[in-house]
């Protein structure tokens, strides 16, 4: 069974920094972009970043844009989220969920992959002084 | 940005009932339109892709219907399991985005 788990989360003061990451097994994460998804407290989703299957190309929300980094490690199946002058607006559960439904492979994609068909248990990052 | 509507915000049912949800995008979306169950403390659940397409493992009294701007999610059947909150989301260009839920209670 396809298992993605996050860590990294915890408090931090406004204006600071944190690396989250997704540890990806039993499944091919190299043909398979991947995004994060974030919840604050009580409120609905909110989609953060993709990157692609081969970190090619990465967009962000424009919430996070010019603050926050996606970047992947294929050979180590792992995903990441540099977060960087986080503010309070930043506090929230930060899932790491898979686009499988989208197989990658040669430069070209084939189905859904900006659609989430696995998602990790979610990380909570709370930021506050 | 394309803006995701959803209706209602909460709707209160008992099992058995037949439960709508309606998503409406801000602009033409084609078939690019998935549904999530979220029940509390856990992570969503991708239920419908493609606006119709029912995800594996997925019970078929779940069902989606819609393309461009006008989307539906239908349970035709509550279950006890079924109490949670639904999204919507457009999967047809970035940055991608959900609707703001519908409670079931």
């Amino acid at each position: 069974q396809v298992q993605l788990v996050e860590s990294g989360g915890g408090v931090v003061q406004p204006g600071r920094s944190l690396r989250l990451s997704c540890a990806a097994s039993r499944f091919n994460f190299n043909n398979y972009a991947m995004h994060w998804v974030r919840q604050a407290p009580g409120k609905g989703l909110e989609w953060v970043a993709v990157i692609s299957y081969d970190a090619t190309s990465e967009y962000y929300a424009d919430s996070v844009k010019g603050r926050f980094t996606i970047s992947r490690d294929n050979s180590k199946s792992t995903l990441y989220l540099q977060m960087n002058s986080l503010t309070t607006d930043d506090t929230a559960v930060y899932y790491c969920a898979g686009a499988l439904l989208g197989f990658c492979s040669g430069g070209s994609c084939y189905g859904e992959s900006d659609v989430f068909d696995y998602w990790g248990q979610g990380t909570l990052v709370t930021v506050s002084s | 940005d394309i803006q995701m509507t959803q209706s209602p915000s909460s709707v209160s049912a008992s099992v058995g009932d037949r439960v709508t949800i309606t998503c409406r995008a801000s602009q033409d979306i084609s078939t690019g339109l998935a549904w999530y169950q979220q029940s509390p403390g856990t992570a969503p659940r991708l239920l419908i892709y493609g606006a119709s397409s029912l995800q594996s493992g997925v019970p078929s009294r779940f069902s989606g219907i819609g393309s461009g701007t006008d989307f539906t999610l239908t349970i035709s059947s509550l279950q006890p399991e079924d109490f949670a909150t639904y999204y919507c989301q457009q999967a047809n260009s970035f940055p991608l985005t959900f609707g703001g839920g519908t409670k079931v209670e």
